[in-house]
């Protein structure tokens, strides 16, 4: 069962620009997590951000909750050509389940 | 270094018959998880296992079995059963059970003819 959605699907932007990706999901969670996937590779996790926090920081990356609306966002700022890569959110819906994750966006950022 | 290695990379079998992918974690993490990928698509989950000598299916179970003999180590077999066992696996696990943040190793390509 897939409960992450990312939107949008694509999106490619010049270096320098910021990105923002979206998550929505469907029931409640005790956290969301988003996680970075180069070509071909393993996924990286970024960042974790508690159903109790509404913004997270770490280095250019920027994460907001919003579980009212069953929704987060992902910035990333100034970009750079080296985030290319496929970004994915995953929810935590019980503490005791593996994480869900959703169908993923592709970042393009172009030199 | 600490990390998940998985082998071999790219593997190529012929319809209808078994292959087993490897597994092999040096975090001492407790829980490790499969999950396959599909081009353009997410992760869905095979099979996790909390603990050693334990396990469960996860969405897509039908036509895989793993074992846990060892807390470093998860093998999954993909038998001839799976329908359509052509993908890219991630193995990954994590400290405890549930949410904690997952480490994944960097995948086997499943091709098969």
């Amino acid at each position: 069962s897939q409960q992450g959605e990312e939107d949008p699907q694509a999106l490619s932007i010049q270096e320098g620009e910021n990105a923002t990706m979206n998550c929505s999901y469907k029931t409640s969670i005790n956290n969301l997590q988003w996680y970075r996937q180069n070509s071909g590779r393993g996924l990286v996790h970024l960042i974790l951000i508690r159903s109790n926090e509404r913004e997270k920081h770490s280095g250019r990356l920027r994460v907001t909750l919003d579980t009212s609306k069953k929704s987060s966002s992902l910035l990333i700022t100034a970009s750079r050509a080296a985030d290319t890569a496929s970004y994915f959110c995953a929810t935590d819906n019980s503490g005791n389940t593996p994480l869900v994750f959703g169908k993923g966006t592709r970042l393009s950022v172009i030199a | 270094d600490g990390g998940i290695t998985q082998s071999p990379k790219y593997l190529f079998r012929k319809e209808g018959q078994n292959v087993t992918l490897s597994c092999e974690q040096n975090l001492n993490h407790d829980a490790m998880y499969w999950y396959r990928q599909d081009p353009g698509q997410g992760l869905r989950l095979i099979y996790y296992s909390q603990i050693v000598n334990d396990f469960q299916k996860g969405d897509i179970a039908e036509g895989y079995s793993v074992s846990r003999e060892k807390k470093e180590s998860f093998p999954l077999t993909v038998t001839s059963a799976q329908k359509n066992p052509t993908a890219f696996y991630l193995c990954a696990s994590s400290p405890t059970g549930g949410g904690s943040p997952l480490h994944f190793g960097n995948g086997t390509r499943l091709t098969v003819t």
